[in-house]
């Protein structure tokens, strides 16, 4: 079945700098991306995701790019503020037996102010 | 806005006992869906069900069952809560089937004494 890696676990940055967030996974024939933000005390939240059909795509300040040969998709933020602490879930849309999304392991992101 | 509450946000249980984690989305979702989010591991699919009195298990149903009597409302069942069932609980609804956004609550945090 599909695995997805998610790095780093953790990462710190300063406010203004960008972050990136990699994800791999195995099954060549996936071909959806969602990345979730999980805030403290919250329920995850879509914020950006992306087909198979399509290498990049932009939203303001976030930006998520695909690369199918090599089977990995990253997040990157621009400009990052204090809002932008939280967890965030990489998942691949797992085609088989049963359909689901499979989430990556989470990345604790924290931005100094 | 979309809406998926939980009925608990906190709930201490002891070892042995039925627990019931409720869920409702107020969207007219067909799909929802039951995860437990535990650190290092990401968020697992424990049971969804895409029709009322419908479901189908995850990847992890060992040791829990649920009902979907009506569309709106999900429930988890823990028929002996154990401890290693201690965890994070999130609910979550879509609109259709396959690769679209799905809209979680805020989770519920168990713990089995």
């Amino acid at each position: 079945g599909e695995n997805v890696e998610q790095h780093p676990s953790t990462l710190s940055v300063q406010e203004g700098d960008s972050a990136v967030i990699k994800c791999t996974y195995s099954d060549s024939a996936s071909n959806y991306f969602p990345w979730y933000k999980q805030e403290l005390g919250k329920g995850p939240q879509l914020i950006i995701d992306i087909r198979s059909n399509v290498g990049e795509k932009k939203d303001q300040r976030i930006a998520v790019t695909l690369n199918k040969t090599a089977k990995h998709f990253s997040l990157h933020i621009t400009e990052t503020q204090p809002e932008d602490s939280a967890v965030y879930f990489c998942a691949v849309w797992a085609r088989g037996a049963t359909n689901k999304l499979i989430f990556g392991t989470g990345t604790l992101l924290a931005v100094q102010p | 806005d979309v809406k998926v509450t939980q009925s608990s946000r906190y709930l201490v249980k002891r070892t042995g006992e039925k627990v019931f984690l409720e869920c409702v989305q107020d969207m007219d979702h067909e799909n929802m869906f039951w995860y437990r989010q535990d650190p290092g591991l990401g968020l697992r699919l424990i049971y969804f069900s895409y029709d009322v009195k419908m479901k189908e298990k995850g990847d992890i149903p060992e040791g829990y069952s649920v009902s979907r009597e009506k569309k709106e409302r999900f429930s988890l069942i823990l028929e002996s809560a154990s401890t290693n069932q201690t965890s994070m609980y999130l609910c979550a609804s879509s609109f259709l089937q396959g690769k679209h956004e799905q809209f979680f609550g805020p989770g519920t945090r168990l713990t089995v004494l």
